[in-house]
């Protein structure tokens, strides 16, 4: 149980465009979803928090209009990034916590988008 | 906020060998978690420990809260027990998770 899945798990796109992401929680309903951002060789740092129907809430320096975040549904959230540029290359991760036959106090993780912008 | 700091950095081990990994937080925490980074970026959940021991297999985990450190011990390490162990705390259980930055381990066959 506990399972949580991105897509897509590798993306190249160029300078400019939005990519979408998508986070799908598949056994268990998931309350509260987190996205992180990881850096090679870098521990892992929150961009947002988002709960289903409400707004995300962003950490301090994430700039929500770049990062638009979508949790629309109980088992799916998106983090779509606005007009990419080389920087915002970076592995994004996401995490869930929820209800079901889980502990509602873990976060479970997915395997995360590697996002290389050209 | 809740700062986290994990000891070593790096560690080399011969396969076979036992290690303990550190990780210390500033604060109280309701809510620390272990996890296994692998080769390919998946975090792997090892511990939810907030207090107290546990144990999996080769590896169980020690919270000391009045204290603010927890252990990761592991023992006769495989060289598939290789990658990047964080320690994450927060607040409140359920809430967000600020994470160390992570023991690089690799276990040499």
């Amino acid at each position: 149980g506990a399972v949580v899945s991105q897509h897509p798990s590798r993306v190249i796109c160029k300078s400019g465009t939005s990519v979408k992401i998508e986070c799908r929680s598949l056994d268990f309903q998931a309350t509260t979803m987190f996205w992180y951002r990881q850096f090679p060789k870098q521990s892992l740092m929150l961009m947002a928090t988002s709960n289903e129907g409400s707004k995300a809430t962003y950490e301090q320096g994430v700039e929500k209009d770049k990062f638009l975040i979508n949790h629309a549904s109980l088992t799916l959230s998106t983090l779509t990034v606005t007009s990419a540029h080389p920087e915002d290359s970076s592995f994004y991760i996401c995490s869930a916590t929820g209800t079901g036959d889980v502990n509602t106090d873990t976060q479970y993780f997915g395997p995360g988008t590697r996002l290389t912008v050209l | 906020g809740i700062q986290v700091e994990q000891s070593p950095p790096d560690l080399i081990l011969q396969e076979g060998a036992n290690s303990t990994l550190r990780c210390n937080f500033s604060d109280s925490v309701n809510n620390l978690q272990w996890f296994h980074q692998n080769p390919w970026g998946q975090l792997i959940n090892l511990f939810y420990i907030p207090s107290g021991t546990k144990q999996n297999g080769r590896l169980s985990a020690t919270t000391v809260a009045t204290e603010r450190y927890s252990l990761l011990y592991i023992s006769s390490s495989q060289t598939t027990d290789s990658g990047v162990y964080f320690c994450a705390g927060a607040y409140n259980q359920g809430g967000k998770l600020i994470f160390g930055q992570g023991t690089e381990l690799s276990v040499k066959p």
